[in-house]
């Protein structure tokens, strides 16, 4: 089956700074990759995601690229807000839906003032 | 609200006992999923439904699970004879039919399971 590896497992940058967050599959049929923030408390909440057939997307200030022959993808987060801390998860599909996604472990970003 | 909703939020149970607990889904969303999370992991996948179809189950879902979504809208999740190792928070999530799937999983806040 999928597995997904996620690093760092932990993150601290200042305020306004940019984050990386980099995750691997292993599945070359995987063609979905989202990215969930959970608060603390809360369940998982989708910011962004990608499909195989792009290798990159941005919204405002989050984006998403997409390595399918290295079979990586990362999240970048530009000009980090303290809103922004949070733990983030990567996760991967083969279905082109979100029927069956196999996550990542998880990165906690700490964005400090 | 109009968000998943998952009851109860909390749930101490003793080991052996059996505990259930009830997802309600967005409204017209016709998927609904179960996933467990273990502190400082990911959400683990173990069972989805189309309607009142269960379509796939994990192997994680062993014969003490159970889930159950009878008329396609709410759906239960029972665990029997609980142990230790069942404690994680257990996530229900839904998302719309084919035509309107941006692939979005909607997650309630869960429901956390604590085995004594």
């Amino acid at each position: 089956g999928e597995n997904v590896e996620q690093h760092p497992s932990t993150l601290s940058v200042q305020e306004g700074d940019s984050a990386v967050i980099k995750c691997t599959y292993s599945d070359s049929a995987s063609n979905y990759f989202p990215w969930y923030k959970q608060e603390l408390g809360k369940g998982p909440q989708l910011i962004i995601d990608i499909r195989s057939n792009v290798g990159e997307k941005k919204d405002q200030r989050i984006a998403v690229t997409l390595n399918k022959t290295a079979k990586h993808f990362s999240l970048h987060i530009t000009e980090t807000q303290p809103e922004d801390s949070a733990v983030y998860f990567c996760a991967a599909s083969t279905t082109g839906t979100a029927s069956k996604l196999t996550f990542g472990t998880g990165t906690r970003l700490q964005v400090t003032l | 609200d109009t968000g998943v909703s998952q009851d109860p939020r909390h749930k101490i149970t003793k080991r052996g006992q059996n505990v259930t607990f009830r997802c309600d889904p967005i409204s017209e969303h016709n998927r609904l999923y179960w996933y467990r999370q273990t502190l400082g992991q990911g959400p683990e996948f173990l069972t989805y439904f189309q309607n009142e179809a269960q379509l796939e189950k994990s192997r994680l879902l062993s014969d003490r699970f159970s889930a159950e979504r009878p008329k396609g809208s709410f759906s239960t999740l029972e665990i029997q004879r609980t142990e230790q190792g069942d404690s994680a928070m257990y996530l229900c999530a839904s998302s719309p039919n084919r035509g309107k799937n941006t692939g979005e999983l909607f997650f309630g806040e869960g429901s956390r399971l604590t085995v004594l």
